[in-house]
């Protein structure tokens, strides 16, 4: 069955980064594409943005352009999100999610369990 | 950006009731070349990921119960539970994917009434 799991929680001060990794198994990793989700403590939830497994192209929101990488390990079937210049208001789960097909306009039909981000000074 | 504005923000409704939760969105996510509609819901439970429910609109996930079912097209959506369970007590997100940036519903959260 299919499994997304996630790496632990993170505790950074503002202006640092974080690396988040989410490694899939049960399926064939480059046949889907992974979205990153996050949401702030008892708020809604926010698209982050979409790495395809299959060769690596990448969409962000323009909010987060420049601030934001997304990478694919196929050997390990693992994603990684880092978010850079990290702000009080980057505060956070953020969850990997699996895209039922190939494309960024897609919807999700898996989860990551996921990351908690703290960003306290 | 498609604005996704969810109605009510919250719900309490007795077990065995129907619950009903809208989704209205700031512009058609109806892609006119396949009819399809680029909606999906989710529901969340505490302390969990969000869980797809519906997707297309209307095609119910394998494995979730057929008391949930999808309405709607262009921009007007539905999300109901024909029969409310216990279980159902949980946050529901509508989400476009016609278009990026993907956006959400601000949620509606489901009590027992």
């Amino acid at each position: 069955q299919v499994h997304l799991v996630q790496s632990g929680a993170e505790v950074k001060k503002p202006g640092a980064s974080v690396k988040v990794s989410c490694k899939a198994s049960g399926y064939i990793f480059s046949n889907h594409g992974l979205t990153w989700v996050r949401q702030a403590p008892g708020q809604g939830l926010e698209w982050m943005g979409w790495i395809s497994a299959y060769n690596g192209n990448t969409k962000f929101p323009q909010k987060l352009q420049g601030r934001v990488t997304m990478t694919t390990d196929t050997s390990t079937s693992t994603a990684y999100m880092e978010l850079n210049s990290l702000r009080f208001d980057d505060t956070a789960v953020y969850y990997c999610a699996r895209g039922k097909g190939y494309s960024y306009e897609d919807f999700l039909d898996y989860w990551g369990q996921g990351t908690l981000v703290t960003v306290s000074s | 950006d498609i604005v996704m504005t969810q109605s009510p923000d919250s719900l309490a409704v007795s077990l065995g009731e129907r619950a009903t939760i809208n989704c209205k969105s700031s512009q058609s996510i109806l892609y006119s070349s396949t009819n399809r509609n680029y909606l999906a819901w989710y529901q969340q439970k505490p302390g969990q990921p969000p869980n797809l429910l519906i997707y297309w609109a209307s095609a119910r996930e394998s494995g979730v119960p057929d008391r949930f079912s999808g309405s709607g097209s262009g921009t007007d959506f539905t999300l109901t539970i024909s029969s409310l369970q216990a279980e159902d007590v949980a946050v529901y997100y509508c989400q476009q994917y016609y278009t990026t940036p993907l956006t959400f519903g601000q949620g509606t959260r489901l009590e027992i009434k």
